[in-house]
C-alpha cells in the first residue's frame, strides 16, 4: 500500500538553527509532492509544492525542499529557524495513478526555543 | 470571501448515534476529501471525491459514509459502526483534471466528541 512516513515525530530547536525534517514515501509512479503547515490554532496551509522540473523548490517564508526521486525522498529545509516557525508540519502525496488521491505522513512537530 | 466551511466547530454525541458533519466550498473546485486527524497519526484519508455523484473510499472508510450530490457539497456521516469516533475531521477541495498539480484547501475542522 502507498505510504508517507515522516520519521521525525517532534523536533526541537533553538532560533536561527537549522531545520531538515524528512519526508519518504513508498509508491513507484509519478507523484506530486507537498508539504503543508498548520500553525497553532490555525487550520492547514500549503507551504510549498513540487510536480515536475527543477527538484529542489522553495516555498514560503524561506523554506525549500529537495526531492531525489531514487531515495523516494522530499526532505523539508529551512537554514535558520525562527520562533513563529513552530507549528506541525505535514509531507503529502498525490498518486498519479489515482490523481485525486492525496495521502499524508503522520506529521512532524516543531518547536522553537526563542 | 472564498473558502471551505464546515460546521458545526464542535460537536457532542452518544455512543449509537449517527452523526452528520458538513462540508460546503465556493472554491469551484472538483475533487473534495474528507481526513481524520488523530494525534501522532496525522491526517488519515476517509473518502474522496472527484466529481459530482462519485466518490471512493480512502484508507480508513469503515463506519463513515459520504454523498455528492453538489458540486460544493460533500457530507460526512459518522455512523454508529465507527467504532472510535473520537476526532478532529478535516474537509478539503482542490482542482482535479488534466495540469492539476493536487493542492488541497481545508477548512477549519469539525471536534467530534462521542459520550
Amino acid at each position: 500500500a502507498q505510504s508517507v512516513s515522516q520519521h521525525n515525530h517532534h523536533v526541537i530547536l533553538s532560533e536561527a538553527a537549522s531545520l531538515e525534517l524528512g519526508c519518504n514515501y513508498s509508491y513507484g509512479g509519478t507523484v506530486n509532492l507537498f508539504w503543508y503547515v498548520q500553525y497553532p490554532g490555525q487550520h492547514l496551509q500549503l507551504l510549498l509544492k513540487y510536480f515536475s522540473g527543477d527538484p529542489l523548490v522553495k516555498g514560503i517564508k524561506g523554506f525549500e525542499a529537495e526531492f531525489i526521486k531514487s531515495k523516494f525522498s522530499f526532505n523539508l529545509r529551512k537554514p535558520s529557524v525562527q520562533w513563529s516557525d513552530t507549528a506541525e508540519y505535514f509531507c503529502a502525496v498525490n498518486l498519479y495513478s489515482s490523481a485525486s488521491k492525496i495521502i499524508f505522513g503522520s506529521g512532524t512537530r516543531l518547536s522553537i526555543r526563542p | 470571501d472564498g473558502g471551505i466551511t464546515q460546521s458545526p466547530k464542535y460537536l457532542f454525541r452518544k455512543e449509537g448515534q449517527n452523526v452528520t458533519l458538513s462540508c460546503e466550498q465556493n472554491l469551484n473546485h472538483d475533487a473534495m476529501y474528507w481526513y481524520r486527524q488523530d494525534p501522532g497519526q496525522g491526517l488519515r484519508l476517509i473518502y474522496y471525491s472527484q466529481i459530482v455523484n462519485d466518490f471512493q473510499k480512502g484508507d480508513i472508510a469503515e463506519g463513515y459514509s459520504v454523498s455528492r450530490e453538489k458540486k460544493e457539497s460533500f457530507p460526512l456521516t459518522v455512523t454508529s459502526a465507527q467504532k472510535n469516533p473520537t476526532a478532529f475531521y478535516l474537509c478539503a477541495s482542490g482542482p482535479y483534471g488534466q495540469g492539476s498539480t493536487g493542492e488541497l484547501f481545508f477548512g477549519e475542522g469539525s471536534r467530534l466528541t462521542v459520550l
